[in-house]
């Protein structure tokens, strides 16, 4: 059974700071890695998603995965209070890569 | 989101019966319902891929899935109970080689009395 795992549970960041965000899952066989962004009372959304060792950046928001270390991170740049919400990391099942399983999220406020 | 349309957005009920339902226009082949308690993450319940279903074997029985065609997905749920208060969020997913993120509904809030 897969675990996903995120840390840390809160963040509090002024605006214009790097943030850093983990997460960890328990096997390397998984296929894709995504972090979704969610408001509060709204459905989440998708930022960024990954599927090979190494790093990819959109805008203000980079992604690194290292498979060998079961650990993938989203660091977003110039953070602003915009920024602020639920972050869940998402990792895809191994036999079934269909299987989307999400981590317990970090809550993000960036103060202005 | 427009792309993929859930009924009702919000629904109030007593010990009874009732469905909801999603509609996707994405030509995606895989078709999600997930389960969001307060505070919680997104819970996969039910996963259709191609109209084959995977469950997680922790879903209560009184929650039937049924996948009528490749864009449409309902969620039945009989006899509902308190713990099932929560936003139950329709999603999808494209064919496997195009590995994309799911992409969701804007969700049904349940509220049982």
């Amino acid at each position: 059974q897969q675990k996903v795992q995120q840390s840390p549970e809160s963040l509090i960041v002024p605006e214009g700071a790097m943030t850093s965000l983990n997460c960890t899952f328990s096997d390397s066989a998984s296929q894709y890695f995504a972090w979704y962004r969610q408001h509060s009372g709204k459905a989440p959304k998708a930022l960024m998603s990954i599927f090979s060792n190494g790093e990819k950046e959109e805008g203000r928001f980079t992604i690194h995965l290292n498979k060998a270390s079961l650990h993938f991170s989203l660091h977003i740049r110039d953070s602003q209070p915009s920024d602020s919400a639920l972050y869940l990391c998402a990792v895809s099942g191994v036999t079934n890569a269909y299987k989307v399983i999400f981590g317990k999220g970090t809550h993000l406020h960036v103060l202005p | 989101n427009t792309k993929i349309t859930q009924s009702p957005r919000y629904l109030i009920l007593g010990r009874a019966n009732k469905s909801l339902e999603c509609e996707q226009h994405l030509g995606h082949n895989a078709m999600y319902w997930y389960k969001q308690s307060a505070e919680k993450p997104p819970e996969l319940m039910f996963l259709y891929n191609l109209k084959q279903l995977i469950r997680n074997e922790t879903v209560p029985s009184r929650f039937i899935p049924e996948c009528p065609d490749s864009s449409k997905l309902l969620l039945h749920i009989s006899a509902v109970d308190p713990e099932d208060s929560a936003v139950y969020f329709c999603a999808s997913s494209p064919r496997q080689n195009n590995n994309q993120a799911p992409l969701f509904g804007e969700g049904t809030r349940l509220s049982v009395l």
